[in-house]
């Protein structure tokens, strides 16, 4: 089963300035990686697919990188609506499906 | 538009079983991947079953043997059978729609709470 570890666990920002977050695979999930965003009291939204491919209707700040065992999403310049948690997750070697432990962008 | 919808949830006493159900629209269940994943409260996200298009399960180590996903094409629903109940199974369980043959999870219903406590 791969592990994905992600970095930091708490991020906090202010509104306007960029965010990356950090997620590493035990083996290499080639580019299968998918990212999600979780709002308080909401469902996870898929955000970022195979790595660097936005999801319908996500903005244009956000942003995927990386390929075989380290991937970053990048914020470009945070909005008040992006503070919530996100998790990483690889759909190459499944099931079972696994996630990272997230990572929770707070604001400072 | 697609959307699920999730019932099925309350609190249970330790040992007991409950059925979970997600009514689909948009869409259809059968000719889709379609999984549960929980989170336990203040917790992150744990995949639990899966059951494809060709009618193949999987499930998580945590509830093999415990847990059935089934389907019922007549009402285009999904359903996750808990059975021998622990209070480690609490959590709000989401079911969740995949792409053709994929692994990501595209669509999430809202979720359901399952309380496991005596």
């Amino acid at each position: 089963e791969i592990v994905l570890t992600q970095s930091p666990a708490t991020l906090s920002l202010s509104p306007g300035e960029r965010a990356t977050l950090s997620c590493r695979a035990s083996q290499s999930v080639s580019g299968y990686l998918v990212w999600y965003q979780q709002k308080p009291g909401q469902a996870p939204r898929l955000l970022i697919y195979d790595a660097s491919n936005r999801a319908t209707g996500i903005p244009a700040r956000f942003s995927g990188s990386g390929s075989g065992t380290d991937f970053t999403l990048t914020i470009s310049s945070l909005e008040p609506e992006d503070f919530a948690v996100y998790y990483c997750q690889q759909r190459v070697h499944w099931p079972p499906i696994t996630f990272g432990q997230g990572t929770r962008l707070e604001i400072k | 538009e697609v959307q699920l919808v999730e019932s099925g949830g309350g609190l249970i006493q330790p040992g007991g079983s409950l059925r979970l159900s997600c009514a689909a629209s948009g869409f259809t269940v059968s000719n889709n991947f379609m999984s549960w994943v929980r989170q336990a409260p203040g917790k992150g996200l744990e995949w639990v079953s899966v059951i494809y298009s060709d009618g193949r399960t999987y499930y998580a180590d945590s509830v093999k043997g415990r847990f059935t996903i089934s389907r019922d094409s007549s009402k285009n629903t999904l359903y996750l059978q808990m059975n021998s109940l622990r209070a480690d199974d609490t959590a709000v369980y989401y079911c969740a729609k995949h792409p053709p043959g994929l692994a990501t999870l595209d669509c999430w219903g809202q979720g359901t709470l399952v309380t496991v406590s005596s």
